[in-house]
């Protein structure tokens, strides 16, 4: 079964404009942590935001917050005031108990592409 | 302060030889790993190292590749006998120690093109 879903495979968002990319996942660990990277074109991924499992806040980071649902195991990402330095793709990803023999690796979604619009 | 670093950035070469992919991770990273992203695979893990202890090799996919970590700070990412499915973009990341509370720093990566 698939881990981490991102449902929306481009974006579009006018300059200046907020926009929320989806991401629901898949876990039965009860500690797991929550990340989003950004990947422009020139392919470096660039971490943005962090949630745990037993975060009772939603993070927040500068333009970036994490909409986090636990119960619908949504963690969805908010740029405010977006930038046409924000054109990039942005991954969903999870780390739990589960990934990888103690490694906790990242198991990424398939990424939404996002095109701001001047 | 430094970030990840890999070399080279892009790397051509002809089906059947061997390539190395070196990553330098972030100074005091304990935790190390290598990914491979591809247009039909999206991004997957191959090899993760912590530390003295034994690495992670569960994916790996094949016996073709292969990678050592020295002193518990540079990395080598060994491709033998490469083939054109090998083509993509390899990524090395580190981070403080494992857990899954730790966030992972990538670097800029290896695209690697077999021809």
């Amino acid at each position: 079964a698939q881990k981490i879903t991102q449902t929306q495979p481009g974006m579009f968002v006018q300059e200046k404009e907020a926009v929320t990319l989806d991401c629901t996942y898949d876990t039965s660990d009860p500690s797991y942590g929550l990340f989003w990277y950004k990947q422009p074109s020139s392919g470096e991924m660039i971490f943005l935001i962090y949630q745990g499992s037993y975060d009772q806040q939603n993070a927040t980071e500068g333009r970036y917050s994490l909409n986090f649902q636990k119960a619908r195991k949504s963690a969805n990402l908010v740029i405010s005031a977006s930038q046409l330095g924000d054109s990039a793709m942005y991954f969903c990803a999870m780390r739990d108990a589960y990934s990888g023999a103690g490694s906790y690796q990242l198991t990424f979604g398939k990424g939404t592409k996002l095109s701001v619009i001047p | 302060g430094a970030g990840v670093s890999q070399s080279p950035s892009n790397k051509v070469t002809e089906k059947g030889k061997d390539v190395e992919l070196r990553c330098d991770p972030i100074s005091g990273h304990t935790a190390l790993y290598w990914y491979r992203q591809s247009l039909g695979q999206g991004l997957e893990f191959l090899i993760y190292f912590q530390g003295n202890s034994a690495p992670d090799k569960s994916g790996l996919p094949s016996d073709r590749f292969s990678a050592e970590r020295t002193g518990g700070s540079v990395s080598t990412l060994t491709i033998q006998r490469t083939q054109q499915e090998d083509s993509a973009v390899y990524l090395c990341a580190s981070s403080q120690g494992g857990g899954v509370h730790r966030e992972q720093y990538f670097g800029p990566g290896t695209r690697l093109t077999v021809t």
